[in-house]
């Protein structure tokens, strides 16, 4: 099976623009998580979609969004961006057997100017 | 919710020698604990887990236990090798219901190995 694919994998904005990152998930997984990753706060959950829902949501501010399509491909959002939001971002997709399992994407580096 | 700590932050160490990381949580309801090596530049990976109903699990050179009492849980690497040299990550979560899919990390471990 193909592996997590994330789109882009670099991207540069500046400050108040917004972005969308795209992730592709193992094919038969239908949970997909998204994570940021950055230097000082180290590897911190976002959020989790299953079934095209919202299951669980970390402690990011409402700038932060995402959706499930329903082939199971995500999309997340940042709305106005920050210089603080330059990270790399990572999803990770679960499968149906085990599903505590998650198998992390290349992630998309984001450089906010 | 969730607090996670490993410890060390960095680990150096011969080749054939071996290398323990160690971490703790907090939540007594999370029950499944994966470690994760990421390269420089590459995602995160897998390379073992373990839930709660088992107390050690081994994979090769590679082992975890978990001592669920103490809340806490380590990464063993024998016989270690220069390619053995990443960061790793230790993480924590709940399984069942809606808490399938959040990992809480610790803040990693940079091991180097030195030929």
């Amino acid at each position: 099976k193909a592996g997590v694919t994330q789109t882009p994998r670099y991207l540069i904005k500046t400050r108040g623009q917004q972005v969308t990152l795209s992730c592709s998930p193992i094919s038969g997984h239908r949970s997909v998580s998204w994570y940021q990753q950055t230097p000082g706060q180290g590897l911190q959950f976002l959020f989790e979609y299953f079934s095209e829902t919202q299951r669980n949501k970390g402690n990011f501010p409402g700038r932060f969004s995402g959706r499930q399509f329903s082939n199971s491909r995500s999309e997340m959002n940042v709305s106005t961006l920050e210089l603080g939001d330059s990270a790399l971002y990572l999803c990770a997709s679960g499968g149906t057997e085990r599903k505590e399992t998650q198998y992390f994407g290349p992630g998309t580096r984001l450089l906010v100017l | 919710g969730e607090n996670v700590e490993q410890h060390p932050s960095t680990l150096s160490v011969q080749e054939g020698d071996s290398a323990v990381i160690k971490c703790t949580y907090s939540d007594s309801a999370s029950n499944y604990f994966p470690w994760y090596k990421q390269e420089l530049g590459k995602r995160p990976q897998l390379i073992i887990d373990i839930r709660s109903n088992v107390g050690e699990k081994k994979d090769q050179r590679i082992a975890v236990t978990l001592n669920k009492t103490a809340k806490h849980f380590s990464l063993h690497i024998t016989e270690t090798q220069p390619e053995d040299s990443a960061v790793y990550f230790c993480a924590a979560s709940r399984t069942g219901g809606t808490s399938y899919g959040k990992l809480t990390f610790g803040q990693g471990t940079i091991l180097t190995v030195h030929p």
